[in-house]
């Protein structure tokens, strides 16, 4: 049973901080990564992607990938309450269905 | 690019009856999934199509039915539907292929009364 674990929040940050999202996955075949942003009553939007070992930058998000140890993380800088939402973190397991699986999510709050 | 986009957006329905909801994924994809999302059970994998043919299912019961046309476009059906169905069903489109970047459309709120 491939299995996804996210902390579902809410995290409170305050505005300008660094907000860091974590996640785990329980299959050591997992190849693709991916960080999804789903604001309330909104539908899924794609924010990030990582297929290695490391840090993947893209303006204020960071991925960060360790598969040794089986998690993924999302850093998100200069956070701002525009950042408000709920974030799913998906994997997807190499040679398998390429479905990935979602974790539940994690509510982000930025206050001002 | 135009994205993915679905039809209806809303739809009240009564128990009972059946639905129909339409998905038109990104020029170029040909895999097309669905979703089924609720506040108590997240987001749930329906099924997936794939040049016009299922690729993968996931554990619903067979109420619940789709195809794919070879423009790839797909729709997705729930007979007798039942007040458990209410939810936002979700497609989503990619290429199909490993590193799989799903881009997901707006989403049909169903809600059965």
């Amino acid at each position: 049973q491939k299995e996804v674990e996210q902390n579902s929040g809410p995290l409170s940050v305050p505005e300008g901080a660094i907000a860091s999202l974590n996640c785990t996955y329980s299959d050591r075949g997992s190849q693709s990564f991916f960080w999804y942003r789903q604001y309330s009553g909104k539908s899924p939007e794609l924010i990030m992607s990582i297929y290695s070992n490391g840090d993947k930058e893209d303006g204020r998000f960071t991925a960060q990938l360790n598969k040794a140890s089986q998690y993924v993380s999302l850093l998100i800088r200069d956070s701002q309450p525009s950042d408000s939402a709920t974030y799913l973190c998906a994997v997807e397991v190499l040679g398998g269905s390429y479905i990935p699986t979602f974790g539940r999510g994690t509510s982000l709050i930025v206050h001002p | 690019k135009a994205g993915v986009t679905q039809t209806p957006r809303y739809l009240i329905k009564t128990r009972g009856q059946q639905v129909t909801l339409s998905c038109s994924p990104i020029s170029g994809h040909r895999s097309v999934s669905w979703y089924q999302q609720t506040p108590g059970q997240g987001l749930q994998f329906l099924f997936e199509y794939f040049s016009e043919t299922q690729r993968n299912k996931g554990n619903f019961p067979g109420r619940f039915s789709g195809r794919q046309f070879s423009n790839s476009r797909s729709e997705m059906n729930v007979s007798t539907l039942e007040l458990g169905d209410s939810a936002l069903y979700l497609c989503a489109s990619s290429f199909g292929t490993s590193e799989n970047e799903q881009y997901f459309g707006p989403g049909t709120r169903l809600t059965v009364t």
